[in-house]
């Protein structure tokens, strides 16, 4: 099954807007990463946050993570239609220490 | 981009044939992972290695075996391949476990 279970599953906006996408997961965690994928193309890796931080940037993005209600959300500020792509969360379960779980993804279509 | 290699990158095969899927890399990390998707889906874990010779089952492991006899070297085979192993096939590395994975560019296998 699923550990992280992102949402929506597509998002559409207009360049220059913001794009929040959520993850949400069922098991206690040692960290959550964001993962980018351009069509036909491999994984990208854009963040990683532990579990004992609550917020992490990196250039226009932002992530925060919520333990006690077992979420996480990205954030893109100033999109641009380079952006278009599907993101991915994979968590890594105290259980199942070395084995990513990744959700089924967010589709973000950025418009010019 | 890390140094990670699959090969072949598209491959058609028959119903019943074994097929071996080639994960090269040349970044001397410990961690190696072969991971399937499905359309609209995510990542689903086949196999991991934490060292050489050292393999581990993932949530969808059935019909699939894994060898890894050197560091740079993670081999996937489909025992007898069945037309539900149509997938897109991806290797990921890591240092430890616990820190990004870097993708390779994907298998793309079809089974008929």
């Amino acid at each position: 099954s699923q550990q992280g279970e992102e949402d929506p599953q597509a998002l559409s906006i207009q360049e220059g807007e913001n794009a929040t996408m959520n993850c949400s997961y069922k098991t206690s965690i040692n960290n959550l990463q964001w993962y980018r994928q351009n069509s036909g193309r491999g994984l990208v890796h854009l963040i990683l946050i532990r579990s004992n931080e609550r917020e992490k940037h990196s250039g226009r993005l932002r992530v925060t993570l919520d333990t006690s209600k077992k979420s996480s959300s990205l954030l893109i500020t100033a999109s641009r239609a380079a952006d278009t792509a599907s993101y991915f969360c994979a968590t890594d379960a105290l259980s199942n220490a070395g084995k990513s779980t990744f959700g089924d993804g967010t589709t973000l279509t950025v418009k010019p | 981009d890390a140094g990670i290699t699959q090969s072949p990158r598209h491959k058609v095969t028959e119903t019943g044939t074994p097929v071996t899927l080639r994960c090269h890399q040349t970044e001397n990390h410990r961690y190696m992972y072969w991971y399937r998707q499905d359309p609209g889906h995510g990542l689903r874990l086949i196999h991991y290695s934490y060292g050489v010779k050292d393999t581990d089952k993932g949530e969808v492991s059935d019909g699939y075996s894994v060898s890894r006899s050197k560091t740079e070297d993670f081999l996937l085979t489909l025992e007898s391949a069945t037309s539900s192993q149509t997938s897109v096939y991806f290797c990921a590395i890591s240092e430890s476990g616990y820190t990004e994975a870097f993708f390779g560019q994907g298998t793309r296998l079809t089974v008929v």
